[in-house]
């Protein structure tokens, strides 16, 4: 059964700091790894990842993937109130239709 | 382009009505599935589709139906609405052989079984 497990499951920082979210896996057939942010809302995509070791990044945000470990992490530098949010982390197998296998989510609250 | 909506979005049903929850992209995707979040569950997949005519189950299709005629179309029949069907509901679709594997989530729909 394939396994998607997000670590920690919730976190308060203050703004101005760093995080790191953590996202291990167990997935037969692996295709690819992907982050999304959720406000209330339907999430919203942030990164996808393929390759081990190389770096995405958008402002603030950024991810790597490490296919040996079966693991991935997103960091989120100089944290701001509004990066408030749960953080899905999801999993998506080759002959699947992209279909998403998530964790549980991290929810992060950024206090000012 | 509307994107990927849902109607309605919310619904009460009482204990063993039957409903159906609508989906439609105006994307031309070939993949769409649909999705429950509950609280402290992230979302988990009920059922897929990777083009009209072909289905299959996700983590979680027990109580649920879908069949996709169009490749528009991806409705969730619920045959029998149980309490533990109370969730949030997503749909999603994707373009095949899309390089960055982003889904597109419709709006969600708010459902409460009593």
């Amino acid at each position: 059964e394939d396994k998607v497990v997000q670590s920690p499951l919730s976190l308060v920082v203050h703004e101005g700091d760093t995080v790191t979210l953590n996202c291990s896996y167990e997935v037969t057939n692996f295709r690819s790894l992907l982050w999304y942010k959720q406000e209330k809302k339907a999430p919203t995509f942030l990164f996808m990842l393929t390759s081990s070791g190389i770096e995405k990044k958008s402002g603030r945000l950024s991810s790597i993937l490490d296919k040996k470990e079966l693991s991935s992490i997103l960091n989120i530098t100089a944290t701001q109130t509004g990066d408030s949010a749960i953080y899905l982390c999801a999993v998506v197998r080759l002959n699947s239709g992209y279909a998403l296998n998530f964790g549980k989510g991290t929810s992060l609250l950024v206090t000012p | 382009n509307a994107g990927v909506t849902q109607t309605p979005k919310f619904q009460v049903l009482k204990t063993g009505q039957s409903m159906t929850l609508q989906c439609a992209q105006d994307m031309n995707h070939e993949y769409m599935s649909w999705y429950r979040q509950d609280p402290g569950m992230g979302l988990r997949l009920i059922h897929y589709s990777v083009g009209a005519g072909i289905t299959d189950q996700g983590e979680v299709p027990n109580g649920y139906n879908v069949s996709r005629s169009t490749t528009e179309d991806f409705p969730l029949r619920l045959l029998s609405a149980a309490p533990s069907q109370t969730s949030v509901y997503f749909c999603a679709s994707s373009p095949r052989g899309q390089g960055s594997g982003e889904q597109y989530f419709g709006p969600g729909t708010r459902l409460t079984v009593t």
